[in-house]
């Protein structure tokens, strides 16, 4: 199986940081990942395909970054409304496309 | 209006069965895989299975297997998750979501169902 970590497993920034979260593969993934966002009581949205592509309507301060077994999501200027957990993806080739175990972010 | 429409809650108990759907609109619900995504209470994300609608194809998280029972009514264009003998473990929120592709991520979510199961 396919093991994914993220970190930090949690951080606290100030309205405007620049906040960077990393999920590493236990194997090579391309550029086979997503980033997805859920807020509190919500589903999740997808944020990012194919490592560092915006999915429409997503705001441009949120990108991704990476291939191979290291990714990089960056939320360039946070706001108060980017209150969330952050998931990364993996689908590479076969099922099951595992998640990482999330990155939970709050404001100051 | 591109969507997935899901009950939202669900009560049962130990050793009942159940059955919830995803009912999709606003595109063609037979060219696209829809799966399914467990989270336990305060856990994160779990990939379950998917199928496809247009031929019933289906794939299974090993997870999952053999404990769920994911199909599809392409008439009515609505997915389901079945679980024949529910556990207390079962309690979780359920969404589905629509793949964008094999591979791929999950573009479109229902808002999830609740499902409590209590003695």
């Amino acid at each position: 199986d396919i093991q994914m970590t993220q970190s930090p497993s949690s951080l606290s920034a100030s309205v405007g940081d620049r906040v960077t979260i990393t999920c590493q593969t236990s194997q090579d993934m391309s550029n086979h990942l997503n980033w997805y966002q859920q807020k509190p009581g919500k589903a999740p949205k997808l944020l990012i395909y194919g490592a560092s592509n915006l999915e429409t309507g997503v705001p441009s301060r949120f990108s991704g970054s990476g291939s191979g077994t290291h990714f990089t999501f960056t939320i360039s200027s946070l706001q108060p409304e980017d209150i969330a957990i952050y998931y990364c993806q993996q689908y590479y080739n076969l099922p099951p496309f595992t998640f990482g175990p999330g990155t939970k972010v709050d404001v100051k | 209006e591109v969507q997935l429409v899901q009950p939202g809650a669900e009560v049962k108990k130990p050793g009942e069965s159940l059955k919830i759907s995803c009912k999709g609109s606003g595109y063609s619900f037979t060219n696209y895989w829809i799966g399914w995504v467990r989270q336990m209470p305060g856990k994160g994300l779990e990939w379950m299975g998917i199928i496809y609608p247009g031929d019933s194809d289906t794939r299974y998280s090993p997870s999952f297997q053999g404990q769920v029972t994911i199909s599809v009514d392409k008439s009515i264009s609505t997915a389901y998750l079945q679980w024949s003998s529910l556990k207390a473990s079962d309690t979780a929120m359920y969404y589905c979501a629509r793949l964008v592709g094999l591979p791929g991520g999950m573009d479109v979510w229902g808002q999830g169902t609740t499902v409590t199961v209590s003695s």
